[in-house]
């Protein structure tokens, strides 16, 4: 079974400029989440999605992020435009809807901001 | 509101000797506890959880943790450290019936000395 893809693994991009990140989560997932993890931090939740409606975005900073999971599978967040303090790694996680004890998390994308 | 805190940033420990990894958590409800591995450029990795039931849980890769309500504690230990543990360790905590909101410590990196 695949796990969580995500791409780019690594971007590099200046100050201003608009950066995207893909996640595909284990089929049959219904949950996704998408978090930051800064250096030498614990993730830190942005956004979780059941099925296609984001049920929980309190901590999406919605001045410059957002996020969609149009058919309810693929996702993507989205800066624009981007400031020093975005860098960190960006990291999506799925799991079973309902009541589920685990998320399964990607590899990230580590995101530099010159 | 639910938060945690690992004591220790970075742990050394000798290749055979006891691991052992500090978590304390807050949580106005029983909480869900978890911990996760983290290996370099890679996600995270769901090492073991508690929901209900027996306190002393057993993980993967010969790692437990055992349940302390009176102490709020949730500390991961190995009998013998390998090689191969090197990582950094995050605890989680989450309230309600599911892993749907996990709340991460700031991590704790193990470093295994041969």
């Amino acid at each position: 079974e695949a796990g969580v893809v995500q791409s780019p693994r690594y971007k590099i991009i200046e100050k201003k400029q608009p950066v995207a990140f893909w996640c595909n989560p284990i089929s049959g997932h219904n949950t996704l989440y998408w978090y930051r993890q800064n250096l030498g931090q614990g993730p830190e939740l942005l956004i979780r999605y059941e099925n296609e409606e984001a049920v929980d975005d309190s901590q999406l900073p919605k001045d410059r992020f957002s996020a969609e999971r149009l058919k309810g599978v693929d996702s993507t967040l989205k800066i624009q435009p981007a400031e020093l303090g975005d860098s960190a790694v960006y990291l999506c996680a799925s799991s079973l809807g309902a009541v589920s004890y685990e998320q399964y998390f990607g590899p990230g994308t580590r995101l530099t901001v010159t | 509101a639910q938060s945690v805190t690992q004591l220790g940033s970075h742990v050394s420990v000798s290749e055979g000797a006891l691991v052992l990894l500090r978590c304390n958590y807050s949580s106005s409800v029983p909480p869900y506890l978890f911990w996760y591995v983290q290996y370099p450029n890679q996600g995270l990795q769901l090492l073991l959880k508690y929901t209900t039931g027996a306190t002393l849980v057993k993980g993967i890769n010969g790692f437990e943790a055992e349940f302390k309500k009176s102490e709020t504690s949730f500390h991961l230990t190995k009998p013998s450290a390998h090689m191969s543990d090197a990582a950094e360790y995050f605890c989680a905590v989450s309230e309600g019936g599911s892993a749907r909101q996990l709340t991460f410590g700031s991590g704790t990196q193990l470093t295994v000395l041969p």
